[in-house]
């Protein structure tokens, strides 16, 4: 079946600028989830929605990160006013529900902001 | 101290090479531990479970140590293929956020 997919695949932007980025869970999947992994390091932990509960925010970095989710589908990061250190690989995961801790990675959108 | 440990490396071990990473989390009431293989420029893929007692696919085992508070990967007879990052993940309870992963260990196996 189809996996989580992600949009665009590679985000080039300029200093100060907004960008949108689109994740496409597994069908059925409830929850979801957005890393960032810049270039050589782990898997930072941004957010986490879990069917119609309130998100987990706790690993937003700052105010310019946001993120939704229309039901249990899609879910959109956006990045406002953009730095240079925003740069790096923003990674959406999707797992079964709340009590399967296996998570489906997308390939990932590659953002560099110039 | 970080919530998961792991030793960057890099490790370069010969083909057909035993290698293990160990893996640790500071939370001793964690539950649940998986190994995560991440390709060059790639996403991570779910390599395996890692159970109480032990357990084994192929040429991988992985395994708990509750009273030392890590996991740990083996890889037998090590292939080409197996170049990757490897990146273990731990549940804590309570943790909304599900799992913490592990910085990743890297592996090249040299012909």
């Amino acid at each position: 079946g189809a996996g989580v997919s992600q949009s665009p695949s590679n985000k080039v932007t300029e200093k100060g600028k907004d960008v949108e980025l689109r994740c496409d869970p597994i069908s059925g999947h409830t929850a979801l989830y957005w890393y960032r992994q810049r270039l050589g390091q782990g898997l930072e932990f941004l957010i986490y929605f879990q069917g119609n509960s309130a998100p987990d925010k706790s690993g937003l970095p700052s105010d310019r990160f946001s993120a939704e989710r229309t039901g249990e589908s899609v879910s959109t990061l956006t990045i406002q006013r953009t730095q240079q250190e925003d740069s790096a690989v923003y990674l959406c995961a999707s797992s079964l529900n709340r009590v399967s801790y296996e998570q489906y990675f997308g390939p990932g959108t590659r953002l560099t902001v110039t | 101290r970080k919530e998961v440990e792991q030793d960057p490396g890099p490790f370069n071990v010969p083909e057909g090479a035993t290698v293990a990473f160990n893996c640790t989390y500071s939370n001793s009431a964690s539950q649940s531990f998986f190994w995560y293989r991440q390709d060059c420029r790639k996403e991570p893929k779910l390599l395996m479970s890692v159970y109480s007692s032990g357990n084994e696919d192929g040429r991988f085992t992985a395994q708990l140590n509750r009273a030392s508070q890590y996991i740990s990967l083996l890889i037998r007879d090590s292939k080409l293929s197996d170049s990757a990052t490897y990146l273990c993940a731990v549940k804590d309870p309570g943790s909304a956020r599900q799992l913490t992963f592990g910085s990743g260990t890297q592996l090249t196996v040299l012909p």
